[in-house]
């Protein structure tokens, strides 16, 4: 059973400051997807990485998949209460794979 | 945009009772799947299938039964409810075959209380 490990399960901001949340797994993904969960909604995907190494921006949310594709990270620039949710990393373990494992989630709170 | 919708969203149930969650997409979407998500457990996948009339076991599937007699609706079957089944379900649904790496798209969830 591959597991994907997050940290941290709890963060609390100030609004402006920056944070990073890791996604770690000891298996290979062939990709990693971030989706951010609202209270009283379903996830919303907000980004998939597929290459080692390759890095994409989200207006201030930076999001990286490490060179082996075993982890990945969430970086938020100038956080806003509008970001505040639950951030999960889920991940497919093959090309042909349609069963995604995901992590257990960030709950992430941007006091104003 | 209605994409995938789950009935009912609330529902209050005793030990032993029966119960069916209902799941619909308009995305004409391969794939569908029902997960429960626990505080501190993340998204736990229940079953999935990858087409109409098809369905599979995922991590946790033991007291649930599913169907999908049409490719727009999946309905996940409580038989004899117990309180470890207290839990928020979501549906998610996935496009094609053959195309990796697919995001999924989620209901709002059904938050489900076993008395």
């Amino acid at each position: 059973t591959q597991l994907l490990e997050q940290s941290p399960q709890f963060l609390s901001i100030q609004e402006g400051e920056n944070l990073t949340v890791y996604c770690n797994s000891s298996s290979v993904f062939s990709s990693l997807q971030w989706y951010r969960q609202e209270p009283g909604e379903g996830p919303v995907l907000l980004v998939t990485v597929v290459t080692g190494g390759e890095v994409k921006k989200l207006k201030r949310l930076t999001f990286q998949f490490g060179d082996a594709r075993k982890d990945s990270s969430l970086h938020i620039t100038a956080a806003q209460p509008g970001d505040t949710g639950l951030y999960l990393c889920a991940g497919y373990s093959g090309a042909g794979s349609y069963q995604l494992t995901f992590g257990k989630g960030t709950k992430l709170s941007v006091i104003p | 945009n209605a994409g995938v919708t789950q009935t009912p969203k609330f529902r209050v149930l005793k030990t032993g009772q029966s119960m069916t969650l209902l799941c619909a997409q308009d995305m004409n979407h391969e794939y569908m799947y029902w997960y429960r998500q626990d505080p501190g457990m993340g998204l736990r996948l229940i079953h999935y299938s990858v087409g109409e009339g098809t369905t599979a076991k995922g991590e946790v599937p033991d007291g649930y039964n599913v169907s999908r007699l049409k490719k727009q609706n999946f309905l996940l079957g409580l038989e004899s409810a117990a309180p470890s089944q207290t839990s928020v379900y979501f549906c998610a649904s996935s496009w094609a075959p053959g195309q990796p790496n697919q995001p999924q798209h989620f209901g709002d969830g059904t938050r489900l209380s076993i008395l």
